[in-house]
């Protein structure tokens, strides 16, 4: 069964704290991507790799960064947490090729709380 | 800009009873349009998609939805809904691109919930 893991599903960190948030998928997918859910509002596009060691800012990449040193993994980075970035992570991937080109494949998400 | 707009946040319905849920996009999204949906606690999984061929489309737990491209909508609907069916769901479009990075564009989202 395909899968994108996401290593925490809840965390609770204080304000100015770094955290980082892992997702690994096992499809071999080139492109990868950190969205953010709040209520009403959808998801939010944080960041997209399509390839390893590249990067895309989405609609809403300030106080964030990612990493994509492997092309399983990617990882979201908050430099110094605030409180408004108290949220669920969901992360997902994507092949650019066959069948399913286009179709997210998403982990169980991360919610985070910012004290 | 291409949108997608759910019309609905919330829809209460009795189980068994019949649903629709509400998409338009904006015509100058890619017309390949996606529903997914999240049970609670969980990530989003693909419920149906239209990429070409047949307006009526046909997904997993019984879910149809029709691209209509004269109204600009891609309503999803069940004819006779269960418990377990409630989850929100969300409407999506991939941007400018096509498809092929897979930054899809989603609506607010509707959370339908069905009561015994």
């Amino acid at each position: 069964d395909v899968k994108v893991t996401q290593s925490s599903r809840y965390l609770v960190k204080r304000t100015g704290e770094k955290v980082f948030l892992e997702c690994v998928q096992d499809m071999d997918h080139e492109n990868m991507f950190w969205y953010r859910q709040d209520p009403g509002l959808g998801l939010r596009l944080i960041y997209f790799s399509y390839d390893v060691k590249m990067k895309e800012k989405g609609d809403i990449p300030e106080g964030y960064s990612v990493s994509r040193e492997k092309k399983e993994r990617f990882s979201l980075i908050l430099e110094s947490a605030s409180t408004n970035q108290t949220s669920m992570y969901l992360c997902a991937s994507s092949s650019k090729r066959g069948p399913n080109t286009g179709e997210l494949f998403f982990g169980e998400g991360s919610r985070l709380t910012v004290l | 800009a291409q949108s997608v707009t759910q019309l609905d946040s919330q829809v209460p319905v009795f189980e068994e009873a019949p649903v629709e849920l509400r998409c338009n996009y904006s015509s100058s999204v890619s017309v390949y349009l996606f529903w997914y949906v999240q049970y609670p606690n969980q990530g989003l999984q693909l419920l149906l998609k239209y990429l070409s061929g047949s307006t009526l489309v046909k997904g997993i737990n019984g879910f149809e939805a029709e691209f209509n491209k004269s109204q600009t909508s891609f309503h999803l609907r069940k004819p006779s809904v269960h418990i377990s069916d409630t989850a929100e769901y969300f409407c999506a479009s991939p941007r400018a691109g096509g498809t092929s990075y897979g930054k899809l564009t989603f609506g607010q989202g509707t959370i339908l919930t069905v009561h015994p």
